[in-house]
């Protein structure tokens, strides 16, 4: 079964503070997908990154940063220097192999709100 | 610019009646999905259709229909066996095995 966890429902900062939102994933494959989403007050999901299983190497884009931890089925999500714009739903997702089934399980997300 | 584009965006229905939603794309996705969406419990999954005139149930499919008649197209039916179907729904389409896009939503209240 999967299931993704996301146990910071709300989380409130001040500009420019850095904020790390956790996420925590169960699967029994051995090969998946993790996402992150964003959900802003528009209702939309933005893609933010895509990451194979096989990748544990940490990425970086911008002021986002990721750091995959397969020993501990962790995703988390980091963003420095954190912006008004950042203010949004945060959504972690996990996608089991393709074998017919593409589905996305979605964390109950994380509140995001930057204070100005 | 391709995208997904739901229709429409608010939409209100009486108690017994059937609505449907609309979800239409231009990317040439083969695999396309319907979620809803309720506060705190994240999104979940209700059909989803890999190739035309296929589909499957998802999560939560009780209550609902859809149809796939066309790639483009991918409409969700609530229908008034649905008793509880205000809420939040997301349509997605995807090339299978890569990254989701979604399309803005419709806002579905019961009155």
């Amino acid at each position: 079964a999967q299931k993704v966890t996301q146990a910071q429902t709300e989380i409130s900062v001040v500009e420019k503070e850095d904020v790390t939102l956790d996420c925590v994933y169960e699967t029994r494959d051995t090969t998946y997908y993790l996402f992150w989403y964003k959900q802003p007050p528009s209702g939309e999901l933005v893609f933010l990154i895509r990451r194979n299983s096989f990748d544990e190497q940490n990425e970086i884009s911008g002021r986002y940063s990721w750091n995959f931890q397969k020993s501990t089925s962790s995703f988390n999500f980091t963003i420095t220097a954190s912006q008004v714009v950042d203010s949004a739903v945060y959504f972690c997702a996990l996608s089991p192999p393709q074998t017919g089934a593409n589905n996305l399980f979605f964390g109950t997300g994380t509140r995001l709100t930057v204070i100005p | 610019d391709g995208g997904i584009t739901q229709s429409p965006k608010y939409l209100f229905r009486k108690e017994g009646q059937n609505v449907t939603l609309s979800c239409e794309q231009n990317l040439n996705h083969d695999a396309m999905y319907w979620y809803r969406q309720d506060p705190g419990q994240g999104l979940r999954l209700i059909y989803y259709s890999q190739i035309v005139n296929d589909f499957q149930k998802g999560d939560i499919a009780e209550g609902y229909s859809v149809s796939r008649e066309k790639k483009e197209s991918f409409p969700l039916t609530v229908t008034s066996a649905q008793k509880n179907p205000t809420a939040f729904y997301l349509c997605a389409s995807s090339i299978i095995g890569r990254g989701y896009t979604f399309g803005s939503g419709t806002r579905l209240t019961v009155v």
